[in-house]
């Protein structure tokens, strides 16, 4: 079946730094990916969204200048929190969709990368 | 707007009973639900997925129904198993002509299968 890893599974940085998380799809190739973060106890909330070789889509409430995605490819994409804060630990959960698939088909979630701002 | 509610929000069973998860949404225009399993610390993996005209899916020991009329969807674990201790979400994809429609999470239910 389809895989979606990410790298790291978790992250420790200091305030201020920044912090790239990597996406892959590893037997298909993704037209669109998912960025995802989940806070304890809430469901995921969607990010952005990237299609290959185009800027992402962020969502409203979600600064574009903070979080840098990059899918210049069709089985990678970065996601990089730039001088993060406290605030931004969560968990951060990207999902691919494979091209050429109709809505009915899946998109698959990678395991998730812990951020923890300290 | 577009939500999805899920009940209980969590649950203890023993291990080898059965149980069910609710999800109502009020997502419109509907395209299909899904239902994922998430393991602490882990993305959600697919447990079914269900379209406007199908009213029952199966998936081993996970079986999950829809009532499209009145907008509520269940999970039925048979023979639960420790392993099946995780959280279920219930996920609706919004029908959008001619692209992809976003998916409205529901915040799970967290269920802890006890020896």
């Amino acid at each position: 079946g389809a895989v979606v890893s990410q790298h790291p599974s978790w992250v420790i940085c200091k305030s201020g730094t920044s912090v790239k998380i990597e996406c892959r799809s590893l037997d298909f190739q993704a037209t669109t990916m998912f960025w995802y973060r989940q806070f304890p106890k809430q469901s995921l909330m969607l990010m952005a969204t990237s299609n290959e070789g185009s800027k992402a889509t962020y969502e409203q409430g979600v600064e574009k200048d903070k979080f840098l995605i990059n899918h210049a490819s069709l089985t990678l994409s970065t996601l990089t929190v730039t001088s993060a804060h406290p605030e931004d630990s969560s968990f951060y959960i990207c999902s691919a969709r494979a091209s050429g698939t109709s809505d009915r088909y899946e998109q698959y979630f990678g395991p998730g990368t812990r951020l923890t701002v300290t | 707007k577009n939500q999805v509610e899920q009940s209980p929000q969590s649950l203890i069973i023993l291990e080898g009973k059965n149980c069910t998860l609710q999800c109502n949404y009020t997502v419109s225009p509907f395209s299909n639900l899904r239902w994922y399993k998430q393991d602490t610390g882990r993305g959600p993996v697919s447990l079914t997925i269900m379209t406007f005209s199908e009213n029952t899916k199966s998936n081993g020991r996970y079986t999950a129904t829809l009532d499209a009329d009145t907008k509520q969807s269940s999970l039925h674990i048979t023979a639960s198993q420790l392993s099946d201790s995780a959280s279920y979400i219930c996920v609706v994809r919004v029908y959008t002509d001619g692209s992809q429609g976003n998916l409205i999470f529901g915040k799970g239910t967290k269920l802890s299968v006890k020896p």
